[in-house]
């Protein structure tokens, strides 16, 4: 069964700052991963996602991830954080395509904070 | 190109009462996911329409129930509702049915079950 942990629910950075959020999935089949962003009272929006092709994938507003299999890990970095930046974000895992191939299987969420 | 919306954006309701979300999907799109996020949690995968059937479902009761018209849009009914239902009820669609497609998420429907 796929599953997704994301280490830290609240990550605090400066304006500035690299932003490191961190993901680690496991999962029996080879894995879709997804990153979503969610800002207050609004639903989810698609950062980037990692389809099997490049490892490093860049996303919207300069943030990108790397997929390294050895360690089971998807960590979201962005070099320099915006006070725009804060947000949750969400790491996902595509459930078992096998059958249902629609479900996305969510970690808890990261929430960012960009301090002045 | 519309995205996905979604009807009401906020409910209030009691136990027991019965509820229905509704959801459009984006143009073109033939496949729509529902999710419920409660407060502080990921969203959870309550089932997912194709083509008007259900093609899988999360962990929840059958008192979760699902449509699918033929324009693709999309209900949620919850009968007999408890306060544990209370939480944001997120609808999705993608243009296939394919493990590496981008769902496309709608606000949400916040429903507050007293």
């Amino acid at each position: 069964a796929q599953s997704v942990t994301q280490l830290g629910s609240h990550v605090s950075v400066s304006e500035g700052a690299l932003v490191l959020l961190r993901c680690n999935y496991s999962s029996s089949v080879p894995p879709y991963l997804f990153w979503y962003v969610q800002y207050p009272n609004q639903g989810l929006q698609l950062l980037l996602k990692y389809t099997s092709a490049a490892t490093l994938v860049k996303g919207i507003n300069g943030f990108e991830a790397e997929f390294k299999k050895s360690e089971t890990s998807f960590h979201l970095t962005k070099p320099s954080a915006h006070m725009s930046d804060a947000a949750e974000f969400f790491c996902a895992v595509r459930g078992n395509y096998g059958g249902s191939q629609g479900n996305l299987i969510f970690g808890k969420g990261t929430k960012l904070s960009v301090k002045p | 190109e519309t995205g996905v919306t979604q009807s009401p954006t906020h409910l209030i309701k009691t136990r027991g009462q019965q509820v229905t979300l509704r959801c459009s999907s984006q143009s073109g799109h033939n496949t729509v996911s529902w999710y419920q996020q409660a407060l502080g949690q990921g969203p959870q995968f309550i089932f997912q329409y194709y083509r008007e059937e259900e093609n899988g479902r999360g962990n929840f009761p059958p008192r979760f129930s699902g449509l699918q018209f033929p324009n693709y849009s999309s209900e949620l009914n919850v009968n007999a509702l408890e306060l544990d239902d209370s939480a944001l009820y997120l609808c999705a669609s993608s243009s296939q049915l394919a493990p590496q497609e981008t769902q496309y998420f709608g606000p949400g429907t916040r429903l507050l079950v007293l």
